[in-house]
Formats: C-alpha cells, structure tokens, sequence
C-alpha cells in the first residue's frame, strides 16, 4: 500500500481567485502520478497522467507540476470558476496500472 | 464518455447473502479494475485484471473475488455481504498505465 497525502483536505474560494493543492507521495518505485476530478453525483474524470520529474501539463486553467525526487505533485487552478467546484484527487502507480488514491481536496468556489 | 456500463446501479441485500455486480466496457481496454468508496478513506483497489483470466488482489479484497471470463466483462461478487461490504462501488478501465476511466457506480446497501 502506497501512503498518498493530499493537503488541504477541503478549501472555499471566491470566484476568480487561484488555488493549489498538493499531493505527497513516496519517492521510491514511482511509476505514474494521476489527478482526477470527481463532481458530485458523477464518477472520477481524468485530468493528467504525468510520469517524469519535472512534467507540467496543462488543461485550460488546471496545471499540474511534478516532482518525483521529492515525492510531491502540485494542482493549480487559476481564476477558479463556480464548475471547478469538485473533489481533486491524486493517485500514485508504481507497477504501471494499478492505482493508490489519496483522499482528496474537496474544492468549492463561490460566487 | 468511455463506453463503461455497472449493474445493478442499487442494490439493497441481507447480510449473508450472496452478491454479483457487473461492469461491462466496450472499449476493449485490457485492465479493468474494481474499486470501493468510503467517507474518510477516498477510493480503495479491491481487485483487478489484466486481461481475460488474468486477476490480482488490491488493497481490500478480503471478502471478495472476481472474475474475467471475456474482455467485456469483469465480475465482482461479495461471497457473503456483511455490513462492512456496504459503499458504493466503482469500475474502471484502462490500456496500461494511462488514464483510468470510470464507471457510474453501484451504490450497494447491506442490512
């Protein structure tokens, strides 16, 4: 078993504002480091998958930056808007398919 | 949206009884994977496959087995449903290390 970490566990923003999370992982046997999305009512939806240390991937306002070295995954989102409202998720793979999720940062945007 | 189907979507049974959920693809990924969620513990491995026959145990799969007789379809049956086992259960699938995608869920109740 992996120990993922996730921190904050639960963040409220105001429209427009930009946020990050982290996401802590063990340094050792990476593979692969996942992010997800997860609205409400709805399953887990894919954001990135990045395996390289230094990998910064980019989605409209969502980036993500990786440090294998020191076992940490930054999430960015920038002018967050009330639809990025969701639980982020990220997940370590050190065989190259299955997955060890952390709990999540539970995001919530107000307007 | 990945063509990933989970029957039932509810289901409400007696502790002791026998239970079979089934996620069905019609993507033709090779990994399929069975999780659960729980309050507190985020998205937990139970089992998975990684091909037709070809199953591993994750993280918590004490109490349940699965089975993979065609590509399409991977089985998870609860051999005797104890109200641990109640939580909402998800499928997912992937070719390789990318991204997972997921299921809409089961949300299993044991009384």
């Amino acid at each position: 078993i992996l120990n993922v970490e996730q921190s904050p566990q639960s963040l409220h923003v105001q429209e427009g504002d930009s946020t990050n999370f982290t996401c802590s992982f063990p340094s050792s046997n990476f593979y692969a480091l996942h992010w997800y999305r997860w609205e409400t009512a709805k399953s887990p939806e894919a954001l990135f998958v990045m395996t390289l240390n230094g990998d910064e991937k980019k989605k409209g306002r969502i980036s993500a930056t990786l440090n294998t070295k020191e076992g940490y995954s930054y999430l960015y989102i920038k002018g967050s808007q009330p639809e990025d409202s969701a639980t982020y998720l990220c997940a370590l793979s050190n065989s190259g398919y299955a997955l060890n999720f952390g709990k999540g940062t539970s995001l919530l945007v107000t307007p | 949206d990945a063509g990933i189907t989970q029957s039932p979507r509810h289901k409400v049974t007696e502790t002791g009884t026998p239970v079979t959920l089934r996620c069905h693809q019609t993507e033709n990924h090779r990994y399929m994977y069975w999780y659960r969620q729980d309050p507190g513990h985020g998205l937990r491995l139970i089992h998975y496959s990684y091909g037709v026959k070809d199953t591993d145990k994750g993280e918590v799969s004490d109490g349940y087995s699965v089975s993979r007789s065609k590509t399409e379809d991977f089985l998870l049956t609860l051999e005797s449903a104890t109200s641990s086992q109640t939580s909402v259960y998800f499928c997912a699938i992937s070719e390789g290390s990318y991204e997972q995608y997921f299921g809409p869920g089961t949300r299993l109740t044991v009384t």
